[in-house]
């Protein structure tokens, strides 16, 4: 059974960093048809991909946020983590930890639930 | 970068068949998913590869991709499947997902 769950905090300060565990199971990250992306959805708004990390440790990052994020993993513990320096207001929004599957194309066929981040002084 | 365009919202009443669209530069030679996003809940894909459902999906859920038009159709449209869609296609010039606005239907 398939399983991502977000942890991280639910309150955040303007201008401090924000740290989110995604701890997976019934999957491994290192599979190479497997990766794991975050993607955030702003209260009553779209969804929005920020960023991914594949079995080799490739990265990538959402043009527009790319120099406040960083997404790493480590494959023993089952875990990515996502960083966004520097937050606002703006970055209030739930963030889901996603599996991404490939096979010619992506698509996401796993979702965490997603936490409700909120950014407030 | 590629951009998608979905209706804001589509009205339909039960039983009826709704159509949601995802409107993109030659959408048709890239491979098109749906997710269907009920109030609160996280996404779950229900179409993939255009028009491929994963398992446990109704059937009542089918896609088709063509020119510069992704469409997903449902049929028999029932109150439960009130909720937002969302396509998504990989945009393979900037290595990364790309994901329509959303759709919100509404069941009359």
């Amino acid at each position: 059974q398939v399983t991502l769950k977000e942890s991280g905090p639910v309150l955040v300060k303007p201008t401090e960093t924000l740290t989110l565990t995604c701890t997976v199971s019934g999957f491994s990250l290192s599979n190479a048809r497997m990766s794991v992306s975050w993607i955030r959805q702003p209260p009553g708004k779209a969804l929005e991909w920020l960023a991914h990390v594949f079995s080799n440790d490739l990265k990538s990052y959402s043009t527009s946020l790319k120099n406040r994020l960083t997404i790493s993993k480590d494959t023993s513990k089952s875990q990515v983590v996502l960083t966004l320096n520097n937050v606002d207001p703006v970055d209030t929004a739930t963030y889901f930890c996603v599996r991404m599957i490939s096979g010619g194309s992506y698509s996401f066929d796993y979702w965490g639930q997603g936490t409700l981040v909120t950014v407030s002084s | 970068s590629y951009v998608l365009t979905q209706p804001p919202s589509v009205s339909v009443a039960p039983g009826e068949t709704a159509s949601v669209t995802c409107g993109g530069n030659n959408v048709g030679s890239k491979s098109v998913h749906w997710y269907q996003q009920r109030p609160g809940q996280a996404p779950v894909l229900i179409i993939y590869y255009d028009s491929d459902r994963p398992s446990g999906i109704s059937e009542r859920f089918s896609g088709s991709n063509s020119g510069n038009t992704a469409t997903l159709t449902i049929s028999r449209v029932e109150a439960g499947d009130e909720a937002d869609y969302y396509c998504q296609v990989w945009d393979s010039s900037n290595h990364h997902p790309v994901f329509g606005g959303g759709t919100q239907l509404t069941v009359l």
